[in-house]
């Protein structure tokens, strides 16, 4: 039974760029939501999609979007990349249905901006 | 807004020792509570949880209980291995397992 997936691993760009953070849920998990933890911190919540729509949203600007699609996957979005945005970015994955179990964590995917 | 608070490390024991890391917590309503543990150069790792006052979640030897009167929920070992040493995040969420608010984390150095 495969766990949360993130894809890729690592990646760097430089300011100005635009990126795109993809992510698989665990297997019977329908919502996903995405964390930003940069270096020596908590992770902060960014987002989460259920049904294919943004449910709930952090506090972070516009140039950071988001996609579900049919299958659950996700797709993380973030434009006019910022050197502040350089962080290890995490897909967690849970089930709207299931009551009262926990988020399921991905390995995140380590963007550096340059 | 609703938020965690960790004590600072990195918290350094000898293996063996007994293990305490505060966590109080500031919550509107009636959180359930959890801590996760990241190893170098991976995600999160669920250790446990409790979501109501007064349970107590454990395991692998990890024990913390859910005090409302002190909004705490302190996680504690009795001996720790080598293979503890990782980042311990505190967390809560306030509407069932969803978004989830977590603390600065704590780092654990356990030394043989």
């Amino acid at each position: 039974d495969a766990g949360v997936t993130q894809s890729p691993t690592h990646l760097i760009k430089t300011r100005g760029q635009q990126v795109t953070l993809r992510c698989s849920p665990k297997s019977g998990h329908d919502t996903v939501s995405w964390y930003q933890q940069a270096l020596g911190q908590g992770p902060q919540f960014i987002f989460q999609y259920y049904e294919e729509e943004e449910r709930q949203r952090g506090n972070f600007p516009d140039r950071f979007s988001g996609h579900q699609f049919p299958n659950y996957s996700s797709e993380l979005n973030v434009n006019a990349l910022l050197l502040g945005d350089s962080a290890l970015y995490l897909c967690a994955s849970s089930s709207m249905i299931v009551s009262n179990q926990p988020q399921h964590f991905g390995d995140g995917t380590r963007l550096s901006i340059l | 807004g609703d938020s965690v608070t960790q004590m600072e490390g990195p918290v350094t024991l000898s293996e063996e020792a007994f293990l305490t890391i505060n966590c109080t917590y500031t919550a509107t309503g009636y959180p359930s509570l959890f801590w996760y543990v990241q190893y170098p150069g991976e995600g999160l790792q669920l250790l446990l949880k409790a979501t109501k006052a007064d349970d107590k979640g454990s395991n692998k030897g990890f024990e913390a209980t859910y005090r409302k009167e002190t909004t705490s929920f302190h996680l504690e070992k009795g001996s720790v291995q080598v293979s503890d040493s990782a980042v311990y995040f505190c967390a809560l969420s306030e509407e069932g397992f969803q978004k989830l608010v977590f603390g600065t984390g704590t780092r654990l150095l356990v030394s043989p």
